[in-house]
């Protein structure tokens, strides 16, 4: 059964510091890997999508690494911001399945 | 662009009750995926209906069901609702124009209440 783990499971950090979330997976055979940033009350917005040959990819402050040999991921927030306050979720799928596997998220709380 | 818009946003039911909630995709899209989400679950893929055919279906039992129309307009009906069936209901989007990494973009998601 593909699985997708996700740690820790909530954090609360400090305005302006960085903090990494880790995910680790074990869907096979691997087509893409994605972290999704839900807001409280709506929909995930896509933040990343990394494909096996991609071992890193930004999107602003949000820095997201892939190490498709150990099967695991990790999203950097850098100096967060009170708006990074959200659940971020890990999403993977595999090749020839349209279906997705998802992370139980890890919520972020960033506090002044 | 407009984005993936769901309706209606917030809905309470009665157990027993069925229930129609409607998603229209971005302009140009052809695949529309339905989830549920709740807090001890996260979110779980129900089924994926491509040019107005199911394409891939998940674990739920038959009372979820959805259809497509011509012009990608999507709906999801959950009949005999269970008090378990409250949840967030997310729609996504994604035009699936080749290749296998495609953007899926979501709703805001219907909030379904049974009692």
């Amino acid at each position: 059964k593909n699985q997708v783990e996700q740690s820790p499971q909530s954090l609360i950090i400090l305005e302006g510091k960085n903090c990494t979330l880790q995910c680790n997976y074990t869907v096979s055979p691997f087509s893409n890997l994605r972290w999704y940033k839900q807001d409280t009350g709506r929909g995930p917005v896509s933040l990343t999508i990394m494909t096996f040959s991609e071992n890193t990819k930004s999107n602003g402050r949000y820095t997201a690494t892939l190490d498709a040999d150990t099967k695991q991921s990790s999203l950097h927030i850098t100096a967060s911001q009170l708006s990074d306050s959200a659940s971020y979720i890990c999403v993977v799928s595999a090749r020839g399945d349209y279906k997705l596997s998802f992370g139980a998220g890890t919520t972020v709380t960033v506090r002044a | 662009k407009a984005g993936v818009t769901q309706t209606p946003r917030y809905l309470i039911k009665t157990r027993g009750q069925q229930v129609t909630l409607s998603c229209s995709p971005i302009s140009g899209h052809r695949s529309v995926s339905w989830y549920q989400q709740t807090p001890g679950q996260g979110l779980q893929f129900l089924f994926e209906y491509f040019s107005e055919t199911q394409r891939n279906k998940g674990n739920f039992p038959g009372r979820f069901s959805g259809r497509q129309f011509s012009n990608s307009r999507s709906e999801m009906n959950v009949s005999t609702l269970e008090l378990g069936d409250s949840a967030l209901y997310l729609c996504a989007s994604s035009i699936q124009a080749g290749g296998p990494v495609y953007e899926q973009y979501f709703g805001p998601g219907t909030r379904l209440t049974v009692t």
